[in-house]
């Protein structure tokens, strides 16, 4: 089982302002790391640290965390926004990485 | 531009060793700071850390993977592999290779972004 939890779904209306959530106690010490995934691709890094988007990325993504809890907001979503997403951390020693189940992501 | 790239075997049958290989270019593996491992996804599932290395050697498993699992360096420092021994079913995955870091943030938490992936490369275990 994971240690990081996500819901397993998420709608959210085109234009409009979506949120994922990560619980996970490694999260009081680690920041979560924020990953898109479509359909036969592999997964990329939107959103790390305290808040940092890799070049590229656009700033309709922003990162936030909060106790045990970090979130991914879409301000604006599009259509491309659509895929599964998926955020990870180091375990609570240290040592290992470890990752959410994910998170699907409809535009609607 | 780094880049990463899978290869092995894409059929594997049960009971025997899976071996894969992930080629670098555009970057080092014995750059300081980084991590070089293998993250899996089944399908239609999500993602699993298998294990990875440190530069300097140090290397660390899924703690449900240890005893089946070894990652290596080639002494090239440009290719990195993975073996995972007395393969199941439950094993089919697309397997990819992926750079990572660790390292403390000036929010104040440590971070640990996995920043670059292969392609990733399908592989089924069946008779």
């Amino acid at each position: 089982s994971s240690e990081l939890t996500q819901d397993p779904a998420v709608s959210v209306a085109l234009g409009q302002t979506g949120r994922i959530t990560c619980q996970g106690d490694s999260l009081r010490r680690h920041y979560a790391s924020w990953y898109q995934q479509k359909p036969g691709q592999a997964p990329i890094l939107v959103i790390y640290g305290q808040n940092n988007r890799p070049s590229g990325i656009p700033d309709r993504f922003s990162g936030s965390s909060s106790g045990n809890t970090a979130s991914l907001t879409i301000t604006g979503a599009q259509a491309e926004d659509e895929a599964d997403y998926y955020c990870n951390s180091r375990d609570i020693g240290g040592y290992h990485l470890v990752f959410g189940g994910g998170t699907k992501v409809t535009v609607l | 531009q780094l880049q990463l790239q899978e290869s092995g075997p894409g059929l594997v049958k049960p009971s025997e060793t899976l071996s894969l290989t992930c080629t670098v270019s555009g970057g080092s593996i014995s750059s300081s700071s980084y991590y070089w491992g293998w993250i899996r996804q089944p399908p239609g599932k999500g993602l699993e850390w298998i294990g990875s290395f440190y530069y300097s050697g140090t290397t660390y498993y899924n703690p449900s993977l240890k005893n089946r699992v070894t990652v290596s360096v080639d002494t090239s420092m440009k290719r990195f592999s993975l073996k995972l021994t007395s393969v199941t079913a439950a094993d089919t995955a697309v397997y990819y290779c992926a750079r990572h870091l660790y390292y403390y943030d000036s929010g104040g938490y440590y971070s640990s972004p996995v920043d670059f992936w292969g392609q990733g490369t399908l592989v089924t275990v069946s008779s």
